[in-house]
C-alpha cells in the first residue's frame, strides 16, 4: 500500500537555526516527490518538486532511494518560514498524490 | 487568470441540511480534486475527476457526492450534513507536465461548520 509518513507533527526552532522536515514514503516503483507549503490561513502551494532539483526560498529536498526518504532542509530558518509543510509523493503514471499528515514549523524570533 | 476559486468561503449548517460547494478553475486543467483538511489528519481525498463528465471516489467519499458537468467546474455536495463533516474543504486541479508529474493548484478553501 502507498504510504507517506511525516513523523513530526510540530517542529519548533529559533531563527537562524537549521531545519529538517522528515518525509518517509512506501511506494511501489519510484514515485515523483513534491513538498507543498501552507502559510497561515492561505491555500496550499507547491514549494518544490524533486525532479526539478531546485532550491526554493532556501529549501532543498534530498531523495534517498535506499531509505525511501525525501527530507526538506534549510540551513538557516527565517520567521516567515513558519507554516504547515506537506510531503506528497505521486506514483509514476498516477495523478493522485498521497499527502502526509503535515509538519507544522514554527520559527521563533 | 484567477486560478482555482471556491465558493462559499465560510458556511455554517445545521445537522441534516444540504449544500453544494463550487470549485472553478480557468487553467483548462483536466484533473480536479476535492480534499478535506482536519487537524492532525493532513489532506484526505474525497472525490476526484479526470475529465468532464467523469468522477471517482477517493479515500473518504461517504456522505459526499460530486459532479463535473463542465470541465472548469467541480461541485461537491453534502446531502445531509453531519457534525463529522465539519472541516476545511480544498479543491485542487492539476495537469501533467511531461517528465515533471502532476503539480496541484489549490483553491483558498471553504470552512464548513455543522452544528
Amino acid at each position: 500500500a502507498q504510504r507517506v509518513t511525516q513523523p513530526e507533527k510540530l517542529l519548533s526552532v529559533f531563527k537562524g537555526a537549521p531545519v529538517e522536515l522528515k518525509c518517509n514514503y512506501s511506494y511501489s516503483g519510484s514515485p515523483e516527490l513534491f513538498w507543498y507549503v501552507q502559510y497561515s490561513r492561505q491555500r496550499l502551494q507547491l514549494l518544490l518538486r524533486h525532479i526539478s532539483r531546485e532550491s526554493i526560498k532556501g529549501f532543498t529536498a534530498d531523495l534517498n532511494k535506499g531509505e525511501t526518504s525525501f527530507h526538506l532542509k534549510k540551513p538557516f530558518a527565517q520567521e516567515e518560514d513558519s507554516a504547515m509543510y506537506y510531503c506528497a509523493p505521486v506514483g509514476r503514471g498516477s495523478y493522485i498524490p498521497t499527502f502526509g499528515r503535515g509538519t507544522s514549523l514554527i520559527v521563533h524570533p | 487568470n484567477a486560478g482555482v476559486t471556491q465558493t462559499p468561503k465560510f458556511r455554517v449548517l445545521k445537522t441534516g441540511q444540504s449544500m453544494t460547494l463550487l470549485c472553478a478553475q480557468d487553467m483548462n486543467h483536466e484533473y480536479m480534486y476535492w480534499y478535506r483538511q482536519d487537524p492532525g489528519m493532513g489532506l484526505r481525498l474525497i472525490h476526484y475527476s479526470v475529465g468532464e463528465g467523469t468522477t471517482a471516489k477517493g479515500e473518504v467519499p461517504d456522505g459526499y457526492n460530486v459532479s463535473r458537468l463542465k470541465k472548469q467546474n467541480f461541485l461537491l455536495g453534502l446531502e445531509s450534513a453531519a457534525p463529522s463533516q465539519t472541516s476545511v474543504y480544498f479543491c485542487a486541479s492539476s495537469y501533467s507536465i511531461p517528465g515533471q508529474g502532476y503539480e496541484q493548484y489549490f483553491g483558498p478553501g471553504t470552512r464548513l461548520t455543522v452544528t
